[in-house]
């Protein structure tokens, strides 16, 4: 069976705090992907990051970088100097196949004080 | 480039009612979805397709339909509408991943069942 389990339910930090979210998955699939989303309060769902399992290689983007491991079955994402701006649910996914059969966590909320 | 067009953005039913939630895409994608989200959950899969013709059951199908008879559209029915439908509609819609695809998400419709 496929899941993905974000633990964190709720994070909440102070601007320019840095921020990690967890995203822990189980697949018996060789080949998948990992993704995550960001849902801001205005509810659409908007992509930050598609990885392979067979590139384990890190990645930054800006403010923005994850971290796939995949001896852990992890793949956490982490914000440097968070922003107010950050504030919204963060939804880590995971796809068997090259479809967008995603299969989601049940989301983080992160909240960014000023 | 209009991307993946949901309406209505709201709508309240009437225990029982039916209704049909649209969706359009204008990226000539093969694969359509379907997801709700129920309040602090992760989206989850109604319905999927391959493209025009073809359509298949995600993980909670029961209670919709789905058709797709173009490449562009993939309306999702709901016959006899229950509470426990009252949801976040999301579509989506891709090409099949490769190096370089995502998954494109609709702005969500928001049903209430009462």
């Amino acid at each position: 069976a496929q899941k993905v389990t974000q633990a964190q339910t709720e994070i909440s930090v102070v601007e320019k705090e840095d921020v990690t979210l967890d995203c822990v998955y189980e697949t018996r699939d060789t080949t998948y992907y990992l993704f995550w989303y960001k849902q801001p309060p205005s509810g659409e769902l908007v992509f930050l990051i598609r990885r392979n399992s067979f590139d384990e290689q890190n990645e930054i983007s800006g403010r923005y970088s994850w971290n796939f491991q995949k001896s852990t079955s992890s793949f956490n994402f982490t914000i440097t100097a968070s922003q107010v701006v950050d504030s919204a649910v963060y939804f880590c996914a995971l796809s068997r196949s090259n479809t967008g059969k995603l299969i989601f966590g049940q989301g983080t909320t992160l909240q960014v004080k000023p | 480039n209009a991307g993946v067009t949901q309406t209505p953005k709201f709508r309240i039913l009437k225990i029982g009612q039916s209704m049909t939630l649209q969706c359009t895409q204008d990226m000539n994608h093969n694969y359509m979805y379907w997801y709700r989200q129920d309040p602090g959950m992760g989206l989850k899969l109604i319905y999927y397709s391959v493209g025009a013709g073809i359509t298949d059951k995600g993980e909670v199908p029961n209670g919709y339909n789905v058709s797709r008879s173009t490449t562009e559209d993939f309306p999702l029915r709901l016959e006899l509408a229950a509470p426990s439908q009252t949801s976040v509609y999301f579509c989506a819609s891709n090409l099949p991943l490769g190096t370089n695809e995502k998954l494109f998400f609709g702005s969500g419709t928001q049903l209430s069942v009462l």
